[in-house]
């Protein structure tokens, strides 16, 4: 079966400080991956999402970046955190290729990574 | 641009009784349609999806697609204090990803 991980679960960092965050995803090739953010409250906002190695599409323009060095890795970066920053960061992976059971499109999260900037 | 939209709520059930959750989607062209929960700090969790007009039933969870309204609800049969969550609608828009709802809060009341 596929799981989904995500580290580290909770991040404090100080404005200005660079980020990464990983997920990894196993039992499944090819995956589409996902990187949202959810602040407090509030919904959930897509970052960017990869559909193979190296392709990356990015949803808000930010300064946060995205890479996918391998096929079931997804990192998300920052050179430079911002106080507004701040949320809840999730990881999701969908399996393109259907045939039959939950649409293509469906997507499976990760645990979560919360990062507080202070 | 796309949208989904959902009542915030919160809305507030006595245990035991139906819990309607209802979303919206702007694009006709939708084909298919989810519904999340998500527990308090922790991530969003399948809990249906349907892609046919009409119902779908899962238990005690009945999701319901009315795509000439542009409509799709969740029905909780027999709610518990275990239902109280943030329910999220999303629909996909697009081959590669989905559209989430900012959620509706759900709380039962013993």
């Amino acid at each position: 079966s596929q799981t989904i991980h995500q580290w580290p679960a909770t991040l404090v960092q100080p404005v200005g400080s660079p980020l990464s965050l990983e997920c990894t995803v196993e039992g499944t090739s090819n995956p589409n991956l996902y990187w949202y953010r959810q602040a407090a409250g509030r919904g959930l906002q897509l970052l960017f999402y990869s559909v193979g190695i190296g392709q990356i599409s990015s949803e808000v323009p930010q300064n946060l970046s995205a890479s996918r060095p391998q096929d079931r890795q997804f990192i998300l970066s920052s050179k430079k955190l911002l106080l507004s920053d701040s949320g809840f960061y999730l990881c999701a992976w969908s399996a393109p290729g259907g045939g039959g059971g939950p649409p293509q499109e469906t997507q499976y999260f990760g645990p979560g990574t919360r990062l507080l900037v202070l | 641009q796309k949208e989904v939209e959902q009542n915030s709520g919160p809305l507030s059930v006595p245990e035991g009784a139906i819990a309607s959750l209802n979303c919206t989607y702007s694009d006709r062209g939708s084909q298919s349609f989810f519904w999340y929960r998500q527990y308090s700090g922790k991530s969003p969790e399948l809990i249906m999806f349907i892609y046919s007009n009409g119902d779908k039933e899962d238990g005690r969870f009945t999701a319901q697609l009315n795509k000439a309204s542009q409509y799709v609800s969740l029905l909780i049969r027999d709610s518990q204090p275990s239902d109280s969550a943030t329910y999220l609608c999303a629909v996909n828009m697009d081959p590669s990803k989905i559209i989430f709802g900012s959620g509706t809060r759900l709380s039962i009341r013993p």
